[in-house]
């Protein structure tokens, strides 16, 4: 899971705000996945990619939009149209089919 | 499409105890068991899987048996110690993706 990244640790967000949380793998792994993790709960998935310029909606993606224009790279924005965006996001990536997953260290998003 | 349950919500050991986290799944084509470990305010970090050709996977401390007639597996984690106090999520193969538990904290005294 070394091999992923995430920018930045923290993030700060005045309302009415858009702020894109970056996602990068040097793992050559066709897909990508975001989920939110609020305190105390688990993992909820907003958005998956299984190949370059192709995603699909999770389970909460209102608010959110995503975009794969490279292998490496799947980068969320987080827009003023989710009201409640105060979280802790992870990004994951495996070879594809539903396979081992690995995550990245993590963004916290703050809402002031 | 695929569902995962899990349980306990919380689970209060002492160190020296065993500890048993089950899951239930609900896709019979389902074939691939992660376990993820996840410390307060770090990333899930894969402890231990298991494929559904397989009944029990043993790495140390740590095992995961699956009933796949029953569609359930478990994480059985023996002489425990305060350092595996932390938060448990099992997963289950859904369509593309991995279908995630709601998670167990295990807490370990000394």
């Amino acid at each position: 899971d070394g091999g992923i990244t995430q920018s930045p640790k923290y993030l700060f967000r005045k309302e009415g705000q858009n702020v894109t949380l970056s996602c990068e793998q040097n793992l050559n792994h066709d897909a990508m996945y975001w989920y939110r993790q609020d305190p105390g709960q688990g993992l909820r998935l907003i958005y998956y990619s299984q190949i370059v310029n192709d995603f699909q909606k999770g389970d909460i993606a209102e608010g959110y939009s995503v975009s794969r224009e490279k292998k490496e790279s799947f980068p969320l924005t987080v827009t003023s149209a989710q009201k409640n965006p105060t979280a802790f996001y992870l990004c994951a990536s495996d070879q594809g089919g539903a396979d081992t997953q690995y995550f990245g260290p993590g963004t916290r998003l703050t809402v002031l | 499409g695929e569902n995962v349950e899990q349980h306990p919500s919380t689970l209060s050991v002492q160190e020296g105890d065993s500890a048993v986290i089950k899951c239930t799944y609900s896709d019979s084509a389902s074939n691939y068991f992660p376990w993820y470990k996840q410390e307060l305010g770090k990333r899930p970090q894969l402890i231990i899987d298991i494929r559904s050709n397989v009944g029990e996977k043993k790495d140390q401390r740590i095992a995961v048996t699956l009933n796949k007639t029953a569609k359930h597996f478990s994480l059985h984690i023996t002489e425990t110690q305060p350092e595996d106090s932390a938060v448990y999520f099992c997963a289950a193969t859904g369509f593309q993706k991995l279908v995630f538990g709601t998670g167990t904290r295990l807490l370990v005294s000394p």
